[in-house]
């Protein structure tokens, strides 16, 4: 069974700031990994598909990278709105893995 | 566009079954990408999958949850569901619902999500 682990747990940055989120899983996954994004009291939403494709309407400042067991996502210059919990998510055979998530939050 | 609702009860006695529905509109359940799934939130805590499935085919889940879950589709309905058997104070969460994209080997994402429906497990 996959697990992925994110770093740092919680990420203190101010506006402007560059992020670089960490996912690591513990084997080797099967799949593309994901990542979406979180606000509070709202639903999960698809940031990055495929390690590095953006979804849909998501700005240039995010970006996904990484191969085998370790991939990052890269904010590069925090907007007020982008102070949220980001996951990551991947699928091993036929299992299925979120990340514990990574809290970016204003400095 | 595509959108999800979930609906059910959102109070379930201890060890009764949680049953849940997704309602799909603006689409068909039938395209060979799309699979449904489900996910939940504990208050406070992160995004634990529970199932996913494809309209024709073998549902595949959470190793953790396996012998308590299963997921169903209707498409006549455009629907597809959830039930959790046995359930604890534990399985008291947000349930999502989420068409799971995997029309190739790698492909691995879920979008859209429904807005999530929080359910309690309590006497």
């Amino acid at each position: 069974e996959i697990v992925l682990t994110q770093s740092p747990a919680t990420l203190s940055l101010s506006p402007g700031e560059r992020a670089t989120l960490s996912c690591r899983a513990s084997q080797s996954p099967t799949s593309y990994l994901a990542w979406y994004q979180q606000k509070p009291g709202q639903t999960p939403r698809l940031l990055i598909y495929e390690t590095s494709k953006r979804a849909t309407g998501i700005p240039a400042r995010f970006s996904g990278s990484g191969s085998g067991t370790e991939f990052t996502l890269t904010i590069s210059s925090l907007e007020p709105e982008d102070f949220a919990i980001y996951y990551c998510q991947q699928r091993t055979n036929w299992v299925l893995a979120f990340g514990g998530g990574t809290r970016v939050e204003i400095k | 566009q595509l959108q999800l609702r979930e609906s059910g009860p959102r109070l379930v006695k201890p060890s009764e079954t949680l049953s849940l529905t997704c309602t799909v509109s603006g689409g068909s359940m039938t395209n060979y990408t799309d699979y449904w799934g489900w996910i939940r939130q504990p208050p406070g805590k992160g995004l634990e999958w529970i199932g996913t499935m494809y309209y024709s085919g073998t549902p595949y889940y959470n190793p953790s949850l396996k012998s308590r879950a299963t997921l169903s589709v209707d498409t006549s309905k455009n629907q597809f569901s959830l039930k959790l058997k046995s359930v604890t104070a534990a399985d008291t969460a947000i349930y999502y619902c989420a068409r799971y994209i995997w029309g190739s080997y790698r492909d691995n994402w879920f979008d859209p999500w429904g807005q999530g429906t929080l359910v309690a497990v309590s006497s």
